[in-house]
Formats: structure tokens, C-alpha cells, sequence
């Protein structure tokens, strides 16, 4: 079975401060991890992805095979990084040919305060 | 290229009515798949259609279904509804094949009185 943990709801933290938001999946596999984001009022979209190992506005993730983690890093928060994070694995991605089918945890509220 | 639609918006039923969904997809993309994200939750796998057959399903009920047309746009059809069944369900498309990003459309609010 697939699952990915989110231990928190939310996190605050001000203008330029380090962001960390923590993701721990269990899978048998070799997954595929993602960060999708969810800015007010706009759908869900793909922050970035383990495989591309690219950095996007300024985010970065390492899988961590050992640990299961695939925590969300930012060196300096800006107020334009609130937002809804939510961590997702494709598992079963290679087995069937093709086609995600994506396992999400339930999100942390980044509020980055003045 | 509006990215993927979904329609209605906004939906109101009441229990033991039927509801139908609709996604059109981005264009070029031949795979679509339905998520249901109850409130404070993160979108759950409910199934995904490629070539008008369901090809993965998720853990829902088969009161839970649905449908891929030949122009590659989707519906999802719950019956017998349940007030649980209350939630945004999202629609995701992407093209087929190893490495291709999903897309999500803007989501249907179904409300279940």
C-alpha cells in the first residue's frame, strides 16, 4: 500500500526566514515523489517533481530513500509562497505502461507572515 | 488552451439522487483521471480512463463510474448519493507514457443535502 504523511496542518514563518515542509512516504517500490501546490483561488499544479531534480522558485527536494522522505526546502520564504503544499507519490507509475495514479498526504498551509 | 475544464462548478443533490461529472482534458492529452478531496483532506485516487476503458481504479464503491468518450473527455457518475459523497472532485488529465506531468482542472463542488 501507498501513503504519504504530512505531520503539519500548518506552518508560519516570517519573510525570509528558512521554509521546511516535511513529507515521509511508505512504498514497497520505487516511487515517484511530487510537491503540488494550491495558491488561493487557482487549482492544483506541480511545484516539482524528485526525477527532474530541477529547482523552482527558489524550492528544492531530495528524496531520502533511507529515511522514506522527501522534505520541501526554501532558503528564503517570500510572501508570495502562501500557499496549500501537498506531497504525492505515483507508485504503481512504470508497472502500468504509463498513467499516474497519484497518492496525496493531506497538505500543510504555508503562511509566510511580514 | 483553457487547460482542463470541468463542469458544473457548483452542484447541490440530495441523498439517493444520481450526479453526473464532466472533464474535457488539455489538449493532447489522452489519459484522465478523478480525484475526490473531502474538506481538510488531500485528493484521493478514485479511477483513470485511457482509450475508453478504466485502466486503475482507486478504493470507492462501484456506485462510483464512469465514462471516456472517442474526443478523450470524461464524466464521473456517483449513484445513490451519500452525504460523504459531499466534496470537490477534481479531474486530472495527461498524455500517456513514462515521465509526462497530470494536470488538474479547477474542481466540481458537489454539496450532498
Amino acid at each position: 500500500a501507498q501513503r504519504v504523511t504530512q505531520p503539519e496542518k500548518l506552518l508560519s514563518v516570517f519573510k525570509g526566514a528558512p521554509v521546511e515542509l516535511k513529507c515521509n512516504y511508505s512504498y514497497s517500490g520505487s516511487p515517484e515523489l511530487f510537491w503540488y501546490v494550491q495558491y488561493s483561488r487557482q487549482r492544483l499544479q506541480l511545484l516539482l517533481r524528485h526525477i527532474s531534480r530541477e529547482s523552482i522558485k527558489g524550492f528544492t527536494a531530495d528524496l531520502n530513500k533511507g529515511e522514506t522522505s522527501f522534505h520541501l526546502k526554501k532558503p528564503f520564504a517570500q510572501e508570495e509562497d502562501s500557499a496549500m503544499y501537498y506531497c504525492a507519490l505515483s507508485g504503481d507509475y512504470i508497472l502500468t505502461g504509463g498513467g499516474n495514479k497519484l497518492t496525496f498526504g493531506t497538505g500543510t498551509q504555508l503562511k509566510v507572515e511580514l | 488552451d483553457a487547460g482542463v475544464t470541468q463542469s458544473p462548478t457548483h452542484l447541490i443533490k440530495t441523498r439517493g439522487q444520481q450526479v453526473t461529472l464532466r472533464c474535457s482534458p488539455k489538449s493532447g492529452h489522452d489519459t484522465v483521471s478523478w480525484y475526490q478531496q473531502a474538506l481538510g483532506q488531500g485528493p484521493q485516487f478514485i479511477f483513470q480512463y485511457y482509450e475508453e476503458e478504466e485502466r486503475q481504479r482507486g478504493n470507492f464503491p462501484d456506485r462510483f463510474s464512469g465514462h471516456q468518450f472517442p474526443n478523450y473527455s470524461s464524466e464521473l457518475n456517483v449513484n445513490a448519493l451519500l452525504l460523504g459523497d459531499s466534496a470537490l472532485y477534481l479531474c486530472a488529465s495527461e498524455r500517456r507514457g513514462i515521465g509526462h506531468e497530470q494536470f488538474f482542472g479547477p474542481g466540481t463542488r458537489l454539496t450532498v443535502l
